[in-house]
């Protein structure tokens, strides 16, 4: 089955440790994203990658780190610099990036720092 | 920068009872709207999508809605809803040319009573 596998579904961590977050996409698309999602604030882009080895910050990206070394996988590493990690985090890709292309989400991970 | 707003935050109906959840965006140029829908433990996933042409768009599971450009809006309609139409539901727009990001609103969680 072609989609976004997100690991795991469930993530904690102790304060001050960073942690990464994976997501591997199958669908061949060359765009892929990390949201944020916060009761009663949407979706919130963290970062964005337009094609392999570029990736640049979205609205959110303070404390966050990703990499594209790599078409299929966009891992999203929440540092300890992150002042508000505890959230739901949603990994997307898409065909190519911009103007009218559909977004694929993953299921999810959700981060819970303790 | 553009904006999506969804001014239900919570909406509560009856089996078989009509939908229409609000949508409004700022951008004043030409854009590309869509509505995802996420089921209780299931991933993000596209509703409809409007690009261009008639402004009535169907989607999926009997959803559709309408673009009205002079209200910068894009509300979701259904004649009659099921309890499996409850979700939370996510409105997003984009503008029509160039390199432009996806911008979610706050979203409308939908209850349906059996």
């Amino acid at each position: 089955d072609g989609g976004i596998t997100q690991s795991p579904k469930y993530l904690f961590r102790k304060e001050g440790q960073n942690v990464t977050l994976s997501c591997e996409q199958n669908l061949n698309h060359d765009a892929m994203y990390w949201y944020r999602q916060d009761p009663g604030q949407g979706l919130r882009l963290i970062y964005y990658s337009q094609i392999v080895n570029d990736f640049q910050k979205g609205d959110i990206a303070e404390g966050y780190s990703v990499s594209r070394e790599k078409k299929e996988s966009f891992p999203l590493t929440v540092t300890s610099a992150q002042k508000n990690p505890t959230a739901f985090y949603l990994c997307a890709s898409s065909m190519t990036w911009g103007s009218g292309t559909e977004a694929f989400f993953g299921q999810g991970t959700r981060l819970t720092v303790v | 920068a553009q904006s999506v707003s969804q001014h239900n935050h919570h909406v509560i109906l009856s089996e078989a009872a009509s939908l229409e959840l609000g949508c409004n965006y700022s951008y004043g140029g030409t854009v590309n709207l869509f509505w995802y829908v996420q089921y209780p433990g299931q991933h993000l996933q596209l509703l409809l999508k409007y690009f261009s042409g008639d402004p009535l768009v169907k989607g999926i599971k009997g959803f559709e809605a309408e673009f009205i450009k002079s209200k910068f809006s894009f509300n979701l309609r259904k004649p009659s809803v099921q309890w499996s139409d409850t979700a939370e539901y996510f409105c997003a727009v984009n503008k029509a040319f160039g390199n432009e990001k996806l911008t979610f609103g706050t979203g409308t969680r939908l209850t349906i009573i059996p």
